[in-house]
């Protein structure tokens, strides 16, 4: 059973540009959570998925990011005109049926973001 | 100071030493969580203490809360220089729908364990 997969690993991308980053959750689990970790920080939370929905997106920036997570395929982060201080590495969790009391969201390696 | 912040921010010890990292927090929580980052890598969840429970062992470790002072800590014993990475705690609060999902990060201890 493979984990949480995310590609690319590492990208790279010059002010202005788009960023794509995805996010395939594990097996049977059909909620995603996105997070971002800058330098010498923890993790902060961006955005919550279940399919076709947001159903959180309280700690993503107002402008130029989005995210979505269709029926088919993988979940994606997409940031648009790039700026330095997106420099990050932003990691992607998933997790089984949403439960009230408990809640261990399982992370994949992260992609690298460097913008250049 | 944020919501599970770590302490200290940096511990390094020698192969075979005990390795004792606390976290605290400001709101009333579900569950806290401790999850290892090595290096460059994604996080590995290492053990879930829930709010009523107050302490739980998991192979080497050990994680105690206490929630009338809002802290936790993660004793790792007889530690091996493979066990040198961050440590995180991830804390999560029950929000108005009656559900936790938003995991709250500190900044982490970095772990140096010399062989």
């Amino acid at each position: 059973n493979a984990g949480v997969m995310q590609n690319p690993r590492h990208l790279v991308r010059r002010r202005g540009q788009e960023a794509r980053l995805r996010c395939s959750p594990m097996k049977g689990h059909s909620h995603v959570y996105w997070y971002r970790q800058l330098p010498e920080e923890g993790l902060k939370f961006m955005v919550y998925l279940q399919k076709e929905n947001i159903i959180d997106e309280s700690g993503m920036p107002k402008e130029r990011f989005s995210a979505e997570f269709p029926k088919e395929g993988p979940s994606i982060l997409r940031i648009q005109q790039v700026v330095r201080g997106d420099s990050a590495a932003y990691f992607c969790a998933s997790s089984p049926a949403r439960s009230a009391s408990y809640n261990e969201q399982f992370f994949g390696p992260g992609t690298r973001l460097t913008v250049l | 100071s944020q919501q599970g912040e770590e302490d200290p921010q940096a511990l390094s010890i020698q192969e075979g030493e005990n390795a004792t990292m606390n976290c605290s927090y400001k709101t009333s929580i579900n569950n806290l969580q401790w999850y290892r980052q090595n290096s460059g890598r994604g996080l590995v969840h290492l053990i879930l203490i829930r709010s009523n429970e107050r302490e739980k062992h998991s192979g080497r470790l050990r994680v105690t809360l206490d929630t009338s002072k809002k802290s936790s800590s993660l004793l790792i014993t007889a530690s091996r220089a493979a066990d040198t990475a961050s440590y995180f705690c991830a804390t999560d609060a029950e929000n108005s729908g009656g559900s936790n999902y938003k995991l709250t990060f500190g900044k982490g201890t970095l772990l140096t364990v010399n062989p």
